[in-house]
């Protein structure tokens, strides 16, 4: 039973340039969210995506977007790269039909921008 | 928007020592999870506290859930080196299964022999 799983695990940027990270989630799951981890402190909300759409998000500017597939995997991108954007981003999934379910985390995309 | 903060920032014991760490928030919760991260990994679900006063356990681990539901608390009894990593609490503000989730500020434990 595979959990969830993130690509790249390490990505060096430049600032302006735009990345963009996958995550498929774990089996059976049909929600993911996606949160910044900067160093040293706790994970931050992005978005979550359920049946393909975006349900909540967190205070991030628009800069951040994200998809979700028929398949439930999900890419999160960011356009504009700051050197703030450097970070550990962290997707977890989840199963929105049986109410406030933990989260699964994958193991993350360390984003460097220089 | 909502804030959860939780204190200490970091706690260096021995072990064999007990270890507490609290999570305060500024709004009411629907409910709060506990998750621990080890150095370089991604956090882990430990539980979920949903009832105003509700105490769980798992093992040397305590969990509560304050009578106002702002407020948690994880306590450990005699800490073992594999205790070592940062515990977060993350609540819910709303009560729809979309509500989404607030991680506190984590409090890292190191625990040496």
């Amino acid at each position: 039973d595979a959990g969830v799983t993130q690509s790249p695990t390490h990505l060096i940027k430049t600032r302006g340039q735009q990345v963009t990270l996958r995550c498929s989630p774990k089996s059976g799951h049909d929600t993911v969210s996606w949160y910044q981890q900067a160093l040293g402190q706790g994970p931050q909300f992005i978005f979550q995506y359920y049946e393909e759409e975006e349900r909540q998000r967190g205070n991030f500017p628009d800069r951040f977007s994200g998809h979700q597939f028929p398949n439930y995997s999900s890419e999160l991108n960011v356009n504009a790269l700051l050197l703030g954007d450097s970070a550990l981003y962290l997707c977890a999934s989840s199963l929105l039909g049986l109410g406030n379910q933990p989260q699964h985390f994958g193991d993350g995309t360390r984003l460097s921008i220089l | 928007g909502q804030q959860v903060m939780q204190i200490p920032q970091y706690q260096h014991v021995q072990e064999g020592e007990d270890f507490t760490t609290y999570c305060n928030s500024s709004t009411t919760l629907s409910n709060i999870q506990w998750y621990k991260q080890r150095p370089g990994g991604h956090p882990v679900f430990l539980i979920q506290l949903v009832k105003s006063g509700e105490v769980k356990k798992q093992k040397r681990l305590t969990f509560q859930f304050g009578e106002a539901k702002k407020n948690s608390s994880l306590h450990i009894t005699a800490t073992q080196t594999t205790d070592v990593g940062t515990y977060f609490c993350a609540g819910r503000a709303g009560t729809g299964t979309a509500s989404k989730l607030t991680f506190g500020t984590g409090t890292r434990l190191q625990v040496t022999l």
